[in-house]
């Protein structure tokens, strides 16, 4: 069964750094999401990405994240310069023409930012 | 009002027995619904959705919604140990953009 991916699983970085999480979404899928659970909170929206284009953000997703689908297959999430309030998990997401709101996640890339 | 509620329980139920896990929701979640199965340290998996008033079955799975009074239920029937989880309900506003609840902590009495 098509699953989602993402890389790595597990990354740690200093404050300040750069960190860009990767996803493969499900492959004839069209719409595209990136979303944020720190420990023991809810799951919160971040970005949607539609046609190589946002197609909604939320207020988390300020000038120090970017996504970017740079080939037919990943999805990418940059922060710029990582805080310490950004460590979560992030967890992609995607959905098909036929179900556009029925989204199937990933595993999450756990980020600890020291 | 947020956007959609939940019961952060623990709900303790015994194995064998029906389990019923509510979610109301605002006028701005209003499109369509959905539950989410989430294991301690895993990613959210789709159980259900809704998108109409009634109900919904899927095996042991039933989503109730009533939009009339604004609330999404998930009765689990014939528990199992394995049932244990987080269920999170979810909800699209007009936006698109779909909210999560807290989460509702299930556990399972063996």
């Amino acid at each position: 069964e098509p699953e989602v991916t993402q890389t790595p699983s597990h990354q740690v970085t200093q404050m300040g750094q750069e960190v860009i999480l990767r996803c493969v979404p499900i492959s004839n899928h069209l719409y595209f999401y990136w979303y944020r659970q720190i420990l023991g909170q809810k799951v919160e929206f971040l970005v949607s990405f539609y046609n190589n284009e946002i197609s909604e953000k939320s207020e988390i997703f300020d000038d120090q994240f970017s996504v970017e689908r740079p080939d037919g297959s990943n999805f990418t999430l940059k922060i710029r310069s990582t805080k310490l309030e950004d460590s979560a998990m992030y967890f992609c997401a995607s959905t098909g023409q036929g179900s556009q709101y029925e989204q199937y996640f990933g595993p999450g890339t756990r980020l600890t930012v020291t | 009002q947020k956007e959609v509620e939940q019961n952060s329980g623990p709900l303790s139920v015994p194995e064998g027995a029906i389990a019923s896990l509510n979610c109301t929701y605002s006028d701005r979640v209003s499109q369509s619904f959905f539950w989410y199965r989430q294991y301690s340290g895993k990613s959210p998996e789709l159980i259900m959705s809704i998108y109409s008033n009634g109900d919904k079955e899927d095996g042991r799975f039933t989503a109730q919604l009533n939009k009339a009074s604004q609330y999404v239920s998930l009765l689990i029937r014939d528990s199992q140990p394995s049932d244990s989880a987080t269920y999170l309900c979810a909800g699209r506003r007009r936006d698109d953009k779909i909210i999560f609840g807290k989460g509702t902590r299930l556990h399972i009495l063996p």
